[in-house]
């Protein structure tokens, strides 16, 4: 079973054109929330980190905000260069009764100019 | 500047073979880490390391070998044992074991 789920898997926008991606999580005792950007054949790049429900994160186009369950990833008039794949990780504690970080699948979002 | 090297950039391992993949920082992070990259999956965790010559086994470890001698280093060897190791490996560091991570730009294994 997934403990964090990442949501559309894909995403196509038309430049300008804002949405949002979503990154839910069963892990309990959230110890923090994290964004990356993923460019094809990179190694992923921190965006943000996000610790308690209520607190939101800005960079440029970017605004991250968390709830008890759930993250958005809130992108405002998109350019093609924010065109990548975007992962979300928690960090807290699974099921199973350990301490983990674990890594959503992804969503991979492309901006048509 | 500071960040996370990996090297190579591709590499081919027969079968059969051990191949050891490299990783240096130079950001004086304590914490180190091995992730493996499959298409259509999360990153999942091979190895880590809080502080040199100490490593916990991850998710995946099977197949795979890491030393930390020093605080820069953390080299990975992918074994015979290994059964499927062709995928897209990751290094990264924090400051602290599940903080904010910083990646390298990977290697990607492939068996001929």
């Amino acid at each position: 079973e997934d403990q964090v789920t990442q949501s559309p898997e894909a995403l196509r926008l038309q430049e300008g054109e804002s949405s949002s991606l979503n990154c839910s999580y069963t892990v309990s005792g959230l110890r923090g929330l994290f964004w990356y950007r993923q460019d094809p054949g990179k190694g992923p790049e921190f965006l943000f980190t996000l610790y308690s429900a209520g607190e939101e994160k800005e960079k440029e186009r970017l605004k991250a905000t968390l709830t008890k369950k759930e993250s958005f990833l809130h992108i405002t008039a998109p350019k093609p260069e924010d065109s990548a794949t975007y992962l979300c990780a928690v960090h807290g504690w699974t099921q199973g009764g350990s301490e983990k970080l674990v890594f959503g699948k992804g969503t991979k979002l492309t901006v048509n100019p | 500047d500071g960040g996370i090297t990996q090297s190579p950039k591709y590499l081919f391992r027969k079968e059969g073979q051990n191949v050891t993949l490299s990783c240096e920082q130079n950001l004086n992070h304590d914490a180190m880490y091995w992730y493996r990259q499959d298409p259509g999956q999360g990153l999942r965790l091979i190895y880590y390391s809080q502080i040199v010559n100490d490593f916990q086994k991850g998710d995946i470890a099977e197949g795979y070998s890491v030393s930390r001698e020093k605080k820069e280093s953390f080299p990975l060897t992918v074994t015979s044992a290994q059964k499927n190791p062709t995928a897209f490996y990751l290094c990264a560091s924090s400051t602290a074991v599940n903080t904010e991570a910083f990646f390298g730009q990977g290697t990607r294994l492939t068996v001929v």
